[in-house]
């Protein structure tokens, strides 16, 4: 079956600290994504990815960076965190070659204190 | 400007009236999905629909590209529909999505 799995789902990191959001997906797919959703302004994407060592900005990638070391896992940087990136993360994987709609993550619940 | 205006913003139904959700774009667009969303939960795809309609159950999904617009349309509601309705326009080039702002569905009993 279908999934992409996130790590850790709940997140506590103070000011200034690394943090580093885990997804795995276990579709095949080569399209993978980072999004973070707050109120008032939806999901915006962060970054994205072709396939593995592909790595792509989004609409705010700012204080973001991201790594797919495989075609199965792609991880979201945060080097520096402060706490306007207190957010709730979500990881989606999909394939535009297949036409396979994106699927999502369960999502991380960050906070930066 | 934004992308993709949904409405309306929040809606409130008793149990058993029928809902009508839009989504308008404001550029050209390669497909649309609409998701569903309880608070706190993951983003569940209702439909991927390129075009045309698409009927699951008591949900018809409608989008006309040339027109950029989409809408989702939900008989009979019931008080586990309720939560947050999204859609999402999916660009030609990376297959990302642009995202609404969402509608928050609330149906009592």
């Amino acid at each position: 079956e279908a999934a992409v799995t996130q790590s850790p789902r709940n997140k506590v990191a103070v000011t200034g600290g690394k943090v580093t959001l885990s997804c795995n997906q276990t579709n095949n797919h080569n399209n993978m994504y980072w999004y973070r959703q707050d109120t008032g302004h939806g999901l915006r994407l962060i970054h994205y990815s072709y396939g593995a060592g592909s790595t792509e900005k989004g609409d705010i990638p700012d204080g973001y960076k991201a790594s797919r070391p495989s075609q199965e896992n792609f991880s979201l940087i945060l080097e520096l965190a402060t706490p306007s990136q207190t957010s709730v993360y979500f990881c989606a994987s999909g394939d535009r070659d297949r036409g396979q709609a994106p699927l999502f993550g369960e999502g991380t619940r960050l906070s930066v204190l | 400007g934004q992308q993709v205006q949904q409405s309306p913003t929040s809606l409130v139904l008793q149990e058993g009236e029928n809902a009508e959700l839009q989504c308008n774009f404001s550029t050209s667009l390669n497909s649309m999905q609409w998701f569903y969303q309880r608070p706190g939960g993951s983003l569940i795809s209702v439909f991927y629909n390129p075009s045309g309609t698409k009927q699951s159950g008591r949900l018809t999904s409608t989008t006309v590209i040339k027109e950029r617009r989409s809408s989702l349309h939900i008989s009979s509601s019931q008080i586990t529909d309720s939560g947050t309705y999204l859609c999402a326009m999916v660009s030609s080039g990376s297959w990302q999505l642009i995202f609404g702002s969402g509608t928050q569905l609330t149906v009592m009993p």
